[in-house]
């Protein structure tokens, strides 16, 4: 699977867009792009996730790049509710569906 | 539905101790899993299962062991728990095939810390 690499902290103001950045450049043509979140120790919970094409459901968008080396996670109006840790994985689908879970972006939503 | 339930939130364990952590879904996910997070680090996988009486190693399957005898639970066991074990546990399900199958649901977490 391939490696991802992500800011270590974010911050953004309460009702603006948070973009979190997403470097996988050594992404392979069959591994997906997902993103999970984490809200203070409580289990990771799934946002999104894309194979090329940009993706849009109730949480959050995602945009990725032509060639498929890096993504962007948006939050369009980011609340106190969305301050967590954002992990970016890059996998191909496979029986064991392990999800390699890196250090994350830390993303504090101000007041 | 409760989704992904884990029991119990909170242990503490003596070095050589035994015990079981529980899982239980109610999604009826034929896929299961067992991570480990140790404190400022990503998760990993310990175990997994694909349905009822097959599982697999992950990355760090030393020191435990899971059996699958129903779709719904998936229990972790400690045979002689070790210091390098605290750590807090996540359980997860997901449906397997095509579709929604994407998704990973996780449940709350158990706490173990050994002394």
């Amino acid at each position: 699977d391939a490696k991802t690499t992500q800011p270590p902290s974010m911050d953004c103001a309460e009702g603006r867009a948070a973009n979190l950045p997403c470097n996988h450049s050594t992404i392979s043509g069959n591994e997906y792009v997902y993103w999970y979140r984490q809200i203070h120790s409580q289990g990771p919970q799934y946002i999104i996730h894309g194979l090329k094409n940009n993706e849009t459901n109730e949480m959050a968008s995602l945009i990725i790049t032509e060639d498929r080396k890096s993504s962007t996670l948006i939050l369009p109006h980011a609340t106190l509710r969305d301050t967590a840790v954002y992990y970016c994985i890059v996998r191909r689908m496979d029986s064991s569906y392990k999800l390699i879970f890196g250090s994350g972006t830390r993303l504090l939503v101000r007041p | 539905n409760a989704g992904v339930t884990q029991t119990p939130k909170f242990q503490v364990l003596k070095t050589g101790q035994s015990m079981t952590l529980q899982c239980a879904q109610d999604m009826n996910h034929e896929y299961m899993s067992w991570y480990r997070q140790d404190p400022g680090m990503g998760l990993r996988l310990i175990h997994y299962s694909v349905g009822a009486g097959i599982t697999d190693q992950g990355e760090v399957p030393n020191g435990y062991n899971v059996s699958r005898s129903t779709t719904e639970d998936f229990p972790l066991r400690l045979l002689s728990a070790a210091p390098s074990q605290t750590s807090v546990y996540f359980c997860a399900s997901r449906p397997m095939g095509q579709g929604n199958s994407h998704e990973q649901f996780f449940g709350p977490g158990t706490r173990l810390t050994v002394l």
